[in-house]
């Protein structure tokens, strides 16, 4: 079955460390997305990509980066961690339903628990 | 700059009842969803509204979007435990943006006996 994986699933690390997060799907879906979920703020958009080689700036995308080499993944950088970044990531992915339709719903990972110390 | 309130934040009903949450809008949208997210899990896509006066049902859920009042319903009919969740509804950018979305901060559902 088609699914979307995450990992890794729990990462502690420390101030202004480099981490990756990744993020691979098999739904052959062109859509990707990277959220963060924090008590308060719901679920925010970090950055999304229509394609390969696309990448789009969401709304919280500081401190941030992606590259999509592929269609399967889309890692997220976080290229000198802050305490502020700790917290829960989200990826998902989604096809595209039409011209007129848009983007269909899109369908989430497992989640990434990331801890800044 | 849009944004999406639901209210309430946080509900307990008692199993049997009824309830709507509310998720209001503030720009302009033809797109939105509901997703639940049960405790430490991620999110499931409950509903895809596309367009006014778009419903949905499933099971003792129903969705509904007014996209002139900028508001879309989620009801739910005789509760269950089950249903106890965190419902989040989320608006689509659009245009150039689609996919982009905007999510309320969520309303804790709890359903008891």
């Amino acid at each position: 079955d088609a699914e979307i994986t995450q990992s890794p699933r729990h990462k502690i690390t420390e101030t202004g460390r480099q981490v990756t997060l990744a993020c691979h799907q098999t739904w052959n879906h062109n859509n990707m997305f990277w959220y963060r979920q924090d008590l308060g703020h719901g679920l925010r958009l970090i950055h999304y990509s229509y394609g390969v080689h696309d990448t789009n700036k969401g709304e919280v995308s500081d401190g941030y980066s992606v590259s999509r080499s592929n269609t399967e993944d889309l890692p997220l950088t976080l290229e000198s961690a802050a305490s502020s970044q700790t917290s829960v990531y989200f990826c998902a992915s989604s096809a595209f339903r039409s011209r007129r339709g848009g983007l269909d719903e899109q369908f989430f990972g497992p989640g990434t628990r990331l801890t800044v110390l | 700059e849009l944004k999406v309130e639901q209210n309430p934040l946080f509900l307990s009903m008692q199993e049997g009842k009824n309830y709507t949450i509310y998720c209001n809008y503030s720009t302009t949208s033809d797109r939105l969803y509901w997703y639940r997210q049960d405790p430490g899990k991620s999110l499931e896509s409950l509903f895809v509204l596309l367009s006014n006066g778009a419903v949905k049902q499933e099971g003792r859920l129903m969705a509904s979007l007014d996209t002139k009042a900028r508001l879309s319903t989620l009801h739910i009919t005789a509760a269950v435990h089950d249903l106890s969740a965190t419902y989040f509804c989320a608006v689509d950018r659009g245009g150039g943006s689609q996919g982009n979305l905007i999510f309320g901060k969520g309303t804790k559902l709890s359903v008891k006996p």
